[in-house]
């Protein structure tokens, strides 16, 4: 079973318009952490955000905040106020404990597409 | 500041060459990791290593060997390259987050694209 989903493959967003990209995951411990990456066209990882299972509020990271839904397993990025700089692949990421390597999971990313 | 440094950054090989893909870090992180990505499929896990001498399979390990002989280093090798191994290629490296939060992000390369024909 997939770990991270990110069900959208692509989207567009209208400039200066807020947008979420969705990602679900699936773990049984009650511990983990969530990630964020941004992937330019450029082709670099950058890390946007994190948000630990026991957080008691949402990450926010200036436009980039995260609607965390833990009974739903959730974590959607929400950006507000699009750039043209937006435009990237992002994908959603999990650290789960007892990981000996303390790797991530990562989904299958989402395309934004920011329109002028 | 170099972070992670990937060599080289674009590679063509004919079916059964080989290859290898060096990774360094100026961070002195103990981890460090190789990953593959391909479209809709997102990046996906070859091997990693938790310390110098020291190396693990991840979730697609089949076709490539990798060493950490100085803490600094991590290279990936394909042995006998295959079409199947057309992907870009990244390394990334982090902290020991031995117990404790699971914060703490990966820090990638830039990544290398290999092209087999």
């Amino acid at each position: 079973a997939q770990k991270i989903t990110q069900t959208q493959p692509g989207m567009f967003v209208q400039e200066k318009e807020a947008v979420t990209l969705d990602c679900t995951y699936d773990t049984s411990d009650p511990s983990y952490g969530l990630f964020w990456y941004k992937q330019p066209s450029s082709g670099e990882m950058i890390f946007l955000i994190y948000q630990g299972s026991y957080d008691q509020q949402n990450a926010t990271e200036g436009r980039y905040s995260l609607n965390f839904q833990k009974a739903r397993k959730s974590a959607n990025l929400v950006i507000s106020a699009s750039q043209l700089g937006d435009s990237a692949m992002y994908f959603c990421a999990m650290r789960e404990p007892n990981n000996a390597g303390n790797m991530l999971t990562f989904g299958g990313g989402t395309r934004l597409m920011v329109k002028p | 500041n170099a972070g992670v440094t990937q060599t080289p950054k674009f590679r063509v090989l004919k079916t059964g060459q080989s290859m290898t893909l060096l990774c360094a870090q100026d961070m002195n992180h103990e981890y460090m990791y190789w990953y593959r990505q391909d479209p809709g499929m997102g990046l996906r896990l070859i091997h990693y290593s938790v310390g110098e001498g020291t190396t693990a399979k991840g979730e697609v390990p089949d076709g490539y060997n990798v060493s950490r002989l100085k803490k600094q280093n991590f290279l990936l090798g394909l042995e006998s390259a295959a079409p199947s191994q057309t992907s870009v290629y990244f390394c990334a490296s982090s902290e020991k987050l031995a117990g404790g939060p699971l914060h703490g992000e990966l820090f990638f390369g830039e990544g290398s694209r290999l092209t087999v024909l």
